[in-house]
C-alpha cells in the first residue's frame, strides 16, 4: 500500500519557470491538501480539494494553481516561480467524512523546491 | 480565527529525562479537533494523535502521553524516559469542525526536541 506519494522529491528551478509538483494517493480519500513549510511558520495551507473538480484557496494561494481531475491526483503548479516560493511542499489527504475515525490528515514525504 | 501557539521553539534534554511540549490553542468553535505530528530529521510528517474537543480524557500510548485541558485551552504532550530517536520537530495542530468545507488544519510553529545521549 503506497499511501501518499509526491514527486519529484527535490527540484531546483529558475525564477520565472513553470514547475508542477505531483501528489498521488491510493486511499481514495476525498480531501487533498497542499502545504508549504518554511522556517518559523510551521505549515501553511496553499490549496485544498474536497473532491475531483472541487478546489479552494487556503491561507497562502497566490502564485499557485491546482487542479484535480481524478480523485487520486492533486498537482500543484507554480506558473512563474519566484525565490519566495523556495520551500518544502507537503501534500496531504483525509477521508473528510463525519465521524471520529476520519479527518486525520496523512502527509506525503514532501518536495524540497529551490528557486534560483 | 483559529490559532495554535507552541511557545517552546527548541528543547534539549538528556536521554531518559521526561519532557513536556506545550501547545495552546484559540478557537471560537465548541467542536474542534487537536492533533500532534512528529517530523523526524528525515522530513516526513508522522501523525501521532487526534483528540475531539468533547473528550478531555488524557491519553497514554507507551512513553507518550497527552494532557488536554479545555479550561486552559492546552493540549500538552509528554514523552517519558526520552530516547535519542525522539529527536524531532513536533507540531500541534487544530481543526475546527465547521460544516461545508474541509476541516483545515492550523499548525503551530513547532518545537524542535533534541535528546542527547
Amino acid at each position: 500500500d503506497a499511501g501518499i506519494t509526491q514527486s519529484p522529491r527535490y527540484k531546483i528551478t529558475e525564477t520565472g519557470r513553470q514547475v508542477t509538483l505531483m501528489c498521488h494517493q491510493t486511499w481514495s480519500h476525498s480531501y487533498m491538501f497542499w502545504y508549504r513549510q518554511d522556517l518559523g511558520h510551521g505549515l501553511r495551507l496553499i490549496y485544498y480539494s474536497a473532491a475531483a473538480d472541487i478546489t479552494d484557496k487556503g491561507e497562502v494561494p497566490d502564485g499557485y494553481v491546482v487542479s484535480r481531475s481524478k480523485t487520486e491526483n492533486f498537482p500543484l503548479t507554480l506558473e512563474s516561480a519566484t525565490r519566495s516560493q523556495t520551500s518544502v511542499y507537503f501534500c496531504a489527504s483525509s477521508e473528510g467524512l463525519a465521524g471520529e475515525s476520519t479527518d486525520t490528515q496523512y502527509f506525503g514525504p514532501g518536495t524540497r523546491l529551490t528557486v534560483l | 480565527a483559529q490559532k495554535v501557539t507552541q511557545a517552546q521553539t527548541e528543547i534539549s534534554v538528556v536521554e531518559k529525562e521526561d519532557v513536556t511540549l506545550d501547545c495552546v490553542y484559540e478557537t471560537r468553535d465548541t467542536t474542534y479537533y487537536l492533533f500532534w505530528y512528529k517530523q523526524p530529521p528525515s522530513g516526513e510528517l508522522v501523525f501521532l494523535i487526534r483528540r475531539n474537543s468533547f473528550d478531555e480524557q488524557n491519553e497514554i500510548s507507551g512513553r507518550y502521553s497527552w494532557n488536554f485541558q479545555k479550561s486552559t485551552s492546552s493540549f500538552n504532550f509528554t514523552i517519558t524516559a526520552s530516547q535519542v530517536v525522539d529527536s524531532a520537530v513536533y507540531f500541534c495542530a487544530l481543526s475546527e469542525a465547521w460544516a461545508g468545507s474541509a476541516r483545515q488544519l492550523t499548525f503551530g510553529s513547532g518545537t524542535q526536541l533534541t535528546v542527547l545521549p
